[in-house]
């Protein structure tokens, strides 16, 4: 079965440092999506940044970069130069399947980052 | 704001009323999600439409949920006799599939109360 885990309940990190946020994840196919969300204390889920299961290389969006190991099923999220706004939750989700499946997404259950100033 | 909007934001009802929920998706976007999200765990996937077809159902989904999408716009998401075990956040995601990957953009949810 399909599944993501994210074993950091809680992570704090001063501000303007670099934070990893670690996902790993479990699957049985060869195609899949790895996506990280964000949720402040409103709610709305933020997308952040996304990896293929076939990229070679690892996605990169502004502060976010995610760093991608096939083999050990890991896509831990890197946050480099923390902002106070930064403070939320953060999801780690997958979604398997070709372009005829449902595309629903299997979520973590959170690590909530709090950025110190 | 051309984002997913939910109303309402916040609903406080007694147990064994219905409540109906209400998700406008990006104008130009074929699919929409919705999802449950309980206190403290990530969301959890409940139904999705491919325009106005509702193609899959989660298990938890009982006979008390229903879902709508007539003319493949906005959708609704029912529930009948609710329960003190529905208050949770109620999320809808929509998404553009044009092959290869999408992805999907959250609303701000409805949070629901059931006293």
């Amino acid at each position: 079965a399909q599944k993501i885990t994210q074993t950091q309940p809680g992570m704090f990190v001063q501000e303007k440092e670099a934070v990893t946020l670690d996902c790993t994840y479990d699957t049985s196919d060869q195609s899949y999506g790895l996506f990280w969300y964000k949720q402040p204390s409103s709610g709305e889920m933020i997308f952040l940044i996304y990896q293929g299961s076939y990229d070679e290389q690892n996605a990169t969006e502004g502060r976010y970069s995610l760093n991608f190991q096939k083999a050990r099923k890991s896509a831990n999220l890197v946050i480099s130069a923390s902002q106070l706004g930064d403070s939320a939750m953060y999801f780690c989700a997958m979604r398997e399947g070709l372009e005829d499946s449902s595309y629903k997404l299997i979520f973590g259950s959170g690590t909530r980052l709090l950025v110190r100033p | 704001d051309t984002g997913v909007s939910q109303n309402p934001r916040h609903k406080i009802t007694k147990r064994g009323q219905n409540v109906t929920f209400r998700c406008d998706p990006i104008s130009e976007h074929n699919r929409l999600y919705w999802y449950r999200q309980t206190l403290g765990q990530g969301p959890e996937f409940l139904t999705y439409f491919q325009n106005e077809a509702q193609l899959e159902k989660s298990r938890l989904l009982s006979d008390r949920f229903s879902a709508e999408r007539p003319k493949g716009s906005f959708s609704t998401l029912e529930i009948q006799r609710t329960e003190q075990g529905d208050s949770a956040m109620y999320l809808c995601a929509s998404s553009l599939v044009s092959g290869g990957w999408e992805t999907q953009y959250f609303g701000p949810g409805t949070r629901l109360l059931v006293l």
